[in-house]
């Protein structure tokens, strides 16, 4: 089954610091990995869209990775700021299918001042 | 910002009403969908359209309906509210390279 795990579920933090959000997933075959970001009561944002053959992505004080091999994607956060509270999705698209994205529960980051 | 649009942002209302939830893009995408999410859960897909006059039940299985007689405008409908049916719904609209969603309707059925 495809499946898309996120963690941590939920994440608190200090406004300023940084963070890591991980994202692994099963699902195959693979055609390109997404990060969302969404509000509270709003539809998801996309962050950061990366192919098989990108390794990194940055947006900001957003960088993303993928590892193709393993299977794993991470979204590295600086200095955050209040602002980025929210939850973070990770979306895989498959490929060969226009519709099928596999969707993460998301993970919930919270800043703190 | 995606120019995408949903109406209403909140509707609550009683059990066995009919009700349409509006979504619009400007962008000229024929990819429509429709996602349905739990608080603190993932998006699942409840229809998809192609384009004008196609549309496709999703992986979620759900007793709305859909329509795409227009490129702009993929509205939901639901025949008869239930409780079960409370939920945030999420329109998006995606070019080759990724969606982009509208600000949601959170439905609460009474």
């Amino acid at each position: 089954k495809n499946q898309v795990e996120q963690s941590p579920q939920s994440l608190i933090i200090l406004e300023g610091k940084n963070c890591t959000l991980q994202c692994n997933y099963t699902v195959s075959p693979f055609s390109n990995l997404r990060w969302y970001k969404q509000d509270t009561g709003r539809g998801p944002v996309s962050l950061t869209i990366m192919t098989f053959s990108e390794n990194t992505k940055s947006n900001g004080r957003y960088t993303a990775t993928l590892d193709a091999d393993t299977k794993q994607s991470s979204l590295h956060i600086t200095a955050s700021q209040l602002s980025d509270s929210a939850s973070y999705i990770c979306v895989v698209h498959i490929s060969g299918s226009a519709r099928q994205l596999t969707f993460g529960s998301g993970t919930q980051l919270t800043v703190l001042p | 910002e995606a120019d995408i649009y949903q109406t209403p942002r909140y509707l609550v209302i009683g059990t066995g009403k009919k009700i349409t939830l509006e979504c619009s893009q400007t962008m000229g995408h024929d990819k429509m969908y429709w996602y349905q999410q739990d608080p603190g859960m993932e998006l699942h897909l409840i229809h998809y359209s192609y384009g004008v006059n196609s549309t496709e039940k999703g992986d979620l299985s759900s007793e709305s309906t859909v329509s795409r007689i227009r490129t702009e405008h993929f509205p939901l409908t639901l025949e008869s509210a239930r409780p079960s049916h409370t939920s945030q719904y999420l329109c998006a609209s995606s070019d080759v390279y990724t969606q982009y969603f509208g600000p949601g309707t959170r439905l609460t059925v009474l």
